[in-house]
């Protein structure tokens, strides 16, 4: 099944200490979005890549940075993890990043633990 | 800002019953509004998407509503089962961007 696939499910880091979640698709999307998501929040979204085009939020803090080498995989790079830092990233795919047609399709999250 | 509000408290409902949640925007007009199941500890799950122009959208026992007056969608599950305790999240794509905005969501519980 085409699906979106999320790498580990949990990680646990140590404050200051650098941390690589992967995500990777089977849809042959061209969107592929990383979002936050915090107890009981909504999930917030860091940045997105429309094929090799980066999309940065404008409150997305320095110490977030994302990696897309092909289609099928993007990486989230946090380089000095902080407490506030602990929640789950959620890797999610569109084949368009507007209009109606950008439903996304959400892969099970990596829940992180900052120690 | 442009907001998407739900209503943080969970719902209770018993099995059979509808339940309806909902989903209030502030300071923007939404072009379409889209509704996602999440479950503990897992990735949101695509449910609806109804337009501006659409009055109501139906799928099995899922109906959406969309008021551009009250600035409001309204989602409905009838005759509800356990099966379907699970956060409801309302999002919709901010006017200009490419942004998908989420709500916090609404935690659903059906009791048998």
């Amino acid at each position: 099944d085409a699906m979106v696939i999320q790498n580990p499910r949990y990680q646990v880091t140590q404050f200051g200490k650098p941390v690589t979640l992967s995500c990777s698709q089977t849809l042959n999307h061209n969107v592929m979005y990383w979002y936050q998501q915090k107890s009981s929040q909504a999930p917030k979204l860091l940045f997105h890549y429309y094929d090799k085009d980066f999309n940065n939020e404008a409150d997305t803090p320095d110490n977030f940075q994302s990696r897309r080498p092909n289609t099928s995989f993007c990486f989230l790079d946090i380089r000095s993890p902080g407490l506030g830092d602990a929640a789950m990233y959620l890797c999610a795919t569109s084949r368009t990043s507007g209009g109606a047609n950008n439903e996304q399709f959400f892969g099970p999250g990596t829940r992180l633990t900052v120690l | 800002s442009q907001k998407i509000e739900q209503n943080s408290e969970a719902l209770n409902i018993q099995e059979g019953k509808t339940a309806t949640l909902t989903c209030n925007y502030t300071n923007y007009s939404p072009a379409y509004l889209q509704w996602y199941r999440q479950d503990p500890g897992r990735g949101p799950v695509f449910l609806l998407l109804i337009r501006e122009n659409e009055k109501e959208k139906r799928k099995e026992r899922l109906k959406v509503t969309f008021d551009t007056t009250l600035k409001q969608s309204l989602f409905h599950i009838t005759a509800s089962q356990p099966a379907d305790s699970a956060t409801y999240l309302c999002a919709s794509r901010d006017t200009g961007g490419f942004k998908t905005i989420f709500g916090a969501g609404t935690r659903l519980f059906v009791k048998a």
